[in-house]
């Protein structure tokens, strides 16, 4: 069975530095999807980055990027010139693609990341 | 505007009295599926649907049953909810885009069983 694992449940980082939040992923699957989600107060789950196993190329979108490392089974979110936006829980995903996979999304337990004004 | 809508938003029942609660998108997603979060263990999958009456067990789905007569709706039905199942829900329909995944979440229901 797949399994994420956030190992900080919780992150401090200064207003316009960058951060890096970990995650780890164990699966003898080949075939998969890494995705990270953001959780401000409000509560509402928004979706941030995705990234294929297949894929040659690490993620971005704007200040998101994925550091996939497929050897370490790692995949990092770096969140580039940190803003008090950003404070909220963020959680890592993934789902295996193969035919035959149960199909269900695993997420891990969370990283709170809080920036410091 | 493309959303995935979950009513009620809170909710405190009591032991045993049968609840639902409604799950629509507007995207004309096949997939949708429910969560549970609780602190400490993340989201959790209860149920999935691959699309009109196609449902299947996820990761926690004890107490629980779904339905799935329409494409658009997803509701999850506590036919005797228990304390233990007090929880924050939410509700998430798929779509897959050149490749890309990217999954759609209502806003959540809070839900207390006393």
């Amino acid at each position: 069975a797949q399994k994420i694992t956030q190992t900080q449940p919780g992150m401090f980082v200064q207003e316009k530095e960058a951060v890096t939040l970990d995650c780890t992923y164990d699966t003898s699957d080949p075939s998969y999807g890494l995705f990270w989600y953001k959780q401000p107060s409000s509560g509402e789950m928004i979706f941030l980055i995705y990234q294929g196993s297949y894929d040659q190329q690490n993620a971005t979108e704007g200040r998101y990027s994925l550091n996939f490392q497929k050897a370490r089974k790692s995949a990092n979110l770096v969140i580039s010139a940190s803003q008090l936006g950003d404070s909220a829980m963020y959680f890592c995903a993934m789902r295996l693609i193969s035919s035959g996979s149960a199909r269900q999304l695993t997420f891990g337990s969370g990283t709170q990341l809080t920036v410091l004004p | 505007e493309a959303q995935v809508t979950q009513n009620p938003r809170y909710l405190i029942t009591v032991t045993g009295k049968k609840l639902t609660v409604t799950c629509s998108q507007n995207m004309n997603h096949e997939y949708m599926s429910w969560y549970r979060q609780d602190p400490g263990l993340g989201l959790r999958q209860i149920y999935y649907s691959m699309n009109v009456e196609v449902t299947d067990k996820g990761d926690v789905p004890e107490g629980y049953k779904v339905s799935r007569k329409e494409k658009r709706n997803f509701p999850l039905i506590l036919e005797s909810p228990s304390p233990n199942q007090t929880s924050l829900y939410f509700c998430a329909s798929r779509s897959i885009e050149q490749g890309e995944e990217k999954l759609f979440f209502g806003s959540g229901t809070q839900l207390s069983v006393l």
